[in-house]
């Protein structure tokens, strides 16, 4: 069974360019979470969809961050105009429902801006 | 909001020792508790969940206890190996999604 997969692993960007972060959720599962992860730091909550529904984005910067997860396809982070200050690992969970389940993680994109 | 703390950030055991990473959560109504393991350069590996109606809930080679009335839970490696070795996270969940809030963590380190 495949797990949470996330690609790029690794992403260099330089500042005011754009990052595109790939989650792939557990098959069957159709709830994805995103969190973030400074060095040192425990993990912070960001956004949270369902299949073309953002359930919870109040972790999520209100400016250059948006999040989907469509219909076909993997959900996909997109911050905009990268500054140093996003540098961090990116961790996708997945669940097969929005209460009370595990939620398993990908192995993360870091992102490092330049 | 976010704050969940452990106590100790670096913990070190002796391989073969028994090792317990604490844990306390600031939400009495928090009703689902998962303990992660991270290691370097991963994401973070599901060991064992607990919910709130219960105390206590073991696994191969783990243990979690939940005290309520204190706001506290533990996790306990038994014959810790030098695979343990990474960081432990405690994570916990009060509303109706699966949205989880984590604490710092605690690195373990395993001395052969």
């Amino acid at each position: 069974n495949a797990g949470v997969m996330q690609n790029p692993r690794h992403l260099v960007r330089r500042r005011g360019q754009e990052a595109r972060l790939r989650c792939s959720p557990v098959k069957g599962h159709s709830h994805v979470y995103w969190y973030r992860q400074l060095p040192e730091e425990g993990l912070k909550f960001m956004v949270y969809l369902q299949k073309e529904n953002i359930i919870d984005e109040s972790g999520m910067p209100k400016e250059r961050f948006s999040a989907e997860f469509p219909k076909e396809g993997p959900s996909i982070l997109r911050i905009q105009q990268v500054v140093r200050g996003d540098s961090a690992a990116y961790f996708c969970a997945s669940s097969p429902a929005g209460n009370g389940n595990t939620i398993y993680f990908g192995e993360g994109s870091w992102l490092t801006v330049v | 909001g976010e704050s969940v703390g452990l106590h100790l950030p670096t913990l070190s055991v002796q391989e073969g020792d028994n090792s317990i990473i604490n844990c306390a959560y600031s939400n009495s109504a928090s009703d689902y508790f998962i303990w992660y393991k991270q290691e370097s350069g991963k994401g973070p590996q599901f060991i064992i969940d607990i919910r709130s109606n219960m105390d206590k809930r073991q696994g191969q080679r783990v243990t979690v206890l939940l005290n309520k009335t204190v706001k506290h839970l533990s996790l306990q490696i038994a014959a810790t190996q030098p695979g343990d070795s990474a960081v432990y996270f405690c994570a916990e969940k009060w509303d109706n999604f699966n949205k989880f809030y984590f604490g710092s963590g605690t690195k373990l380190n395993v001395k052969p």
